[in-house]
């Protein structure tokens, strides 16, 4: 399968500071990657999907200018948190699909801590 | 868009014996439908998927069946063991193109020793 590498798996970063987390995809291309927020005992949430080359689509809810999401290449997503309150304080994944298969493949995960 | 719920949202059952989660869905269009398992912490590891021309699909000890009409699908994982212990996901999608994946709420399975 195909094989998602998230970075980093964890930070602990003080409120108001700007964090930047970053999803590759290691052996294809992927035009579409999707970022998923999940707050402890909760299910997997989407935040937003991130189009390579084009503005990212964010799902009701998600504030657009504090999470950034810039996919410039086939292979790297990025996602940054602006202004970090403790409130952001979650567990972030992206994932993947391959469009000529139907399975998701999905990052490490990131834990973050703002303080 | 497309809503999935799941229940129950705890299972405790004894080792050996046989554990059911259900899903249903709300999107006629949906036609793919995978199962994860989450470890505290880790990324959700997919253990069975089913796709929407199939009733059922089974691997070793676990399967999935799917009722289109009523929308519903089912988790089945018979002679549990401890290390089948851990949050279990359901899914919905259209696999057709890139789509996203929409989670349950999650079981929390305890197979007691």
């Amino acid at each position: 399968g195909a094989v998602v590498s998230q970075h980093p798996s964890w930070v602990i970063c003080k409120s108001g500071t700007s964090v930047k987390i970053e999803c590759r995809s290691l052996d294809f291309q992927a035009t579409t990657m999707f970022w998923y927020r999940q707050f402890p005992k909760q299910s997997l949430m989407l935040m937003a999907t991130s189009n390579e080359g084009s503005k990212a689509t964010y799902e009701q809810g998600v504030e657009k200018d504090k999470f950034l999401i810039n996919h410039a290449s086939l292979t790297l997503s990025t996602l940054t948190v602006t202004s970090a309150h403790p409130e952001d304080s979650s567990f972030y994944i992206c994932s993947v699909r391959v469009i000529s298969a139907t399975e998701a493949f999905f990052g490490q995960g990131t834990r973050l801590t703002v303080v | 868009g497309e809503n999935v719920e799941q229940h129950p949202s705890t299972l405790s059952v004894q080792e050996g014996d046989s554990a059911v989660i259900k899903c249903t869905y709300s999107d006629s269009a949906s036609n793919y439908f995978p199962w994860y398992k989450q470890e505290l912490g880790k990324r959700p590891q997919l253990i069975i998927d089913i796709r929407s021309n199939v009733g059922e699909k089974k691997d070793q000890r676990i399967a999935v069946t799917l009722n289109k009409t009523a929308k519903h699908f089912s988790l089945h994982i018979t002679e549990t063991q401890p290390e089948d212990s851990a949050v279990y996901f359901c899914a919905a999608s259209f696999s057709g193109s890139a789509r996203q994946l929409t989670f349950g709420s999650g079981t929390q399975l305890t197979v007691l020793p």
